[in-house]
């Protein structure tokens, strides 16, 4: 079956550490996005990419990176310059413009 | 700039009983409409949708949502609930060339037997 997995479901982070999130799809979806739910705030869109080897930052980017060097793999990394990193990521993709985003089980980040 | 409000934070119903989440929406465009259903510890799943033609769109677990232009809103609806519909609900709206999605903040929905 086609979609999307997020690894690992259960992350922790020690201070001054980077981790990454790993999203991969077979849905061969060429847009891919990350967001950053806590709760009581819905969700907030941290990064996009809408082809390989580009992305465009969203509207909480600081204190994060990505790359898309393949089609299927969106990793996020959150770095230590992200104070505040325990929330739950979702990582989604979608054919393109207009067509609906399908999402992952996300992974659930905290702090030791 | 698009943005979308869901007024309720939580809407407690008993089993059977009819129940409406509300959705509204602002934008400068034309919009896309979605709702979202997300189980405890889970991804969301998309339950229906709005691109365009008929503005009543269904689901196939009995959800229903209406595009209101007019009055920019998206409001959820089913007739009758079950304890298996407990789950939080997120209204989404996009437009333009990124699909970038705008969500609500959205709406735990709890059936009570």
């Amino acid at each position: 079956d086609g979609g999307i997995t997020q690894s690992p479901k259960y992350l922790f982070r020690k201070e001054g550490q980077n981790v990454t999130l790993s999203c991969e799809q077979n849905l061969n979806h060429d847009a891919m996005y990350w967001y950053r739910q806590d709760p009581g705030q819905g969700l907030r869109l941290i990064y996009y990419s809408q082809i390989v080897n580009d992305f465009q930052k969203g509207d909480i980017a600081e204190g994060y990176s990505v790359s898309r060097e393949k089609k299927e793999s969106f990793p996020l990394t959150v770095t230590s310059a992200q104070k505040n990193p325990t929330a739950f990521y979702l990582c989604a993709s979608s054919r393109g413009v207009d067509q609906p985003q399908h999402f992952g089980d996300g992974t659930r980040l905290s702090i030791l | 700039a698009q943005s979308v409000t869901q007024l309720d934070s939580q809407v407690p119903v008993f089993e059977e009983a009819p129940v409406e989440l509300r959705c509204n929406y602002s934008s400068s465009v034309s919009v896309y409409l979605f709702w979202y259903v997300q189980y405890p510890n889970q991804g969301l799943q998309l339950l229906l949708k709005y691109l365009s033609g008929s503005t009543l769109v269904e689901s196939i677990n009995g959800f229903e949502a209406e595009f209101n232009k007019s009055q920019t809103s998206f409001h959820l609806r089913k007739p009758s609930v079950h304890i298996s519909d407990t789950a939080e609900y997120f209204c989404a709206v996009s437009g333009g060339a990124t699909n970038k999605l705008i969500f609500g903040t959205g709406t735990l929905l709890a059936v009570q037997p």
